[in-house]
């Protein structure tokens, strides 16, 4: 059974308007969570980070928000760029696991 | 400074055959972890170095992988005898002493004919 889940496999936005990517999760030990973008033929790069304390976290143009009642997080990228065209993991662990429970991946085509 | 670097890119393998992974993790870093996507699923577990020990071998998918982290640097992930199934891109990643933050290499795609 899948602990995180990214549902919308696919996702296209207009250059310049908002993205939100969403990602649920199963396990309540969970405390912090991450996405990770990923280009073809390259490994994922980390992009932000949130620890369950926390209901927000930004940086820059990527916002990662937890609802931890819901057990949903999402990453909104705003504008959104061409450039930001990518699959998009949502990852979730308890800290100082180090075991990281990926999604299936979310890909995002930012259309200019 | 270099990041996680995998060799090889692709392998190409008949059933049966074996196949050794490697990967070098970035210089200092205690933690190394290998994953496995298969077929655009999710991208899954498999295990956890700290320095030369295994931390946690809980994804390991049964006992014809064999993972070794000789002297806490690099790392080879063997697959003996390969399966069809066991076709993938296998990630190694890897992350400073008490972070949480990973840094993944490019993978190796390996294909089981």
């Amino acid at each position: 059974d899948q602990q995180v889940k990214q549902n919308s496999p696919s996702l296209s936005v207009q250059e310049g308007r908002i993205s939100i990517l969403n990602c649920d999760y199963t396990n309540s030990m969970f405390d912090y969570f991450l996405w990770y973008k990923k280009y073809p033929a390259e490994g994922p790069t980390f992009l932000i980070s949130i620890s369950s304390i926390k209901d927000k976290n930004e940086d820059g143009r990527f916002t990662v928000f937890l609802n931890k009642s819901a057990k949903h997080l999402s990453l909104h990228i705003v504008p959104s760029q061409p450039g930001d065209s990518a699959v998009y993991f949502c990852a979730a662990g308890g800290s100082g696991t180090y075991k990281y429970i990926f999604g299936t991946g979310t890909r995002l085509k930012v259309l200019a | 400074e270099a990041g996680v670097t995998q060799f090889p890119s692709h392998s190409v393998i008949e059933k049966g055959q074996t196949v050794t992974l490697r990967c070098d993790p970035i210089s200092g870093h205690d933690n190394l972890y290998w994953y496995r996507r298969v077929m655009g699923k999710e991208i899954k577990f498999l295990l956890h170095f700290v320095k030369e020990s295994k931390q946690d071998e809980s994804g390991m998918p049964n006992n014809r992988f064999l993972a070794e982290r000789t002297g806490g640097t690099y790392s080879t992930l063997k697959v003996q005898p390969a399966e069809l199934e066991d076709s993938g891109v296998y990630f190694c990643a890897s992350s400073e002493a008490g972070t949480e933050k990973l840094f993944f290499g490019s993978g190796t795609q390996l294909s089981v004919l």
